[in-house]
């Protein structure tokens, strides 16, 4: 079974803060994926890795910033956080077709 | 750049109707159509998927049709059951992309 695990399940930060979520799957797949999920909305890339070290912006990628130095583990950062980046941010992972989903983080930025 | 368009955002129906969720896409190199279904609370998971090679395919109560030259994919549920309430996503994706394209996901409520 792939597993996905991130970091965090809730964190509450203070804007301006720098935030850190991470992801971690133990099914060495190369390609890897960090969402943002809002209401309405749907599943928004923010950012993509097909390989350490390589990362392609996405649809929102203003605001964030990620860093893959192992294989197995993508994480996403936020340089300052904002209210505006409160939210639920899935992580993912894609060997062939299929991606499998990390439980998501529930971010606040107060 | 590929676009997904989901529909409807919200169903209602009751328990034993049959649930049609439909999704168009525009790009004509897509060939791979994942639904993903997400419980309250929970992550998404695939439910099912079709390739561009076939035009029907189905899982027990869930069945997914493509129809290639409209560009669009509808996904088919018979029977609902209560526990089929989830929230469901399609997605298109290309051969030549690693990132598949989402919906905006429909909200599936099923009354006992």
């Amino acid at each position: 079974d792939v597993k996905v695990t991130q970091s965090s399940r809730y964190l509450v930060k203070r804007t301006g803060e720098k935030v850190f979520l991470e992801c971690v799957q133990d099914m060495d797949h190369e390609n890897m994926f960090w969402y943002r999920q809002d209401p309405g909305l749907g599943l928004r890339l923010i950012y993509f890795s097909y390989d350490v070290k390589m990362k392609e912006k996405g649809d929102i990628p203003e605001g964030y910033s990620v860093s893959r130095e192992k294989k197995e583990r993508f994480s996403l950062i936020l340089e300052s956080a904002s209210t505006n980046q409160t939210s639920m941010y899935l992580c993912a992972s894609m060997g062939g077709y299929e991606q499998y989903f990390g439980p998501g983080t529930r971010l606040t930025v107060t | 750049g590929e676009n997904v368009e989901q529909h409807p955002s919200t169903l209602s129906v009751q328990e034993g109707d049959s649930a049609v969720i439909k999704c168009t896409y525009s790009d004509s190199a897509s060939n791979y159509f994942p639904w993903y279904k997400q419980e309250l609370g929970k992550r998404p998971q695939l439910i099912i998927d079709i390739r561009s090679n076939v035009g029907e395919k189905k899982d027990q109560r869930i069945a997914v049709t493509l129809n290639k030259t409209a560009k669009h994919f509808s996904l088919h549920i018979t029977e609902t059951q209560p526990e089929d309430s989830a929230v469901y996503f399609c997605a298109a994706k290309s051969g030549g992309s690693y990132i598949p394209t989402f919906g905006r996901g429909t909200s599936l409520i099923v009354h006992p």
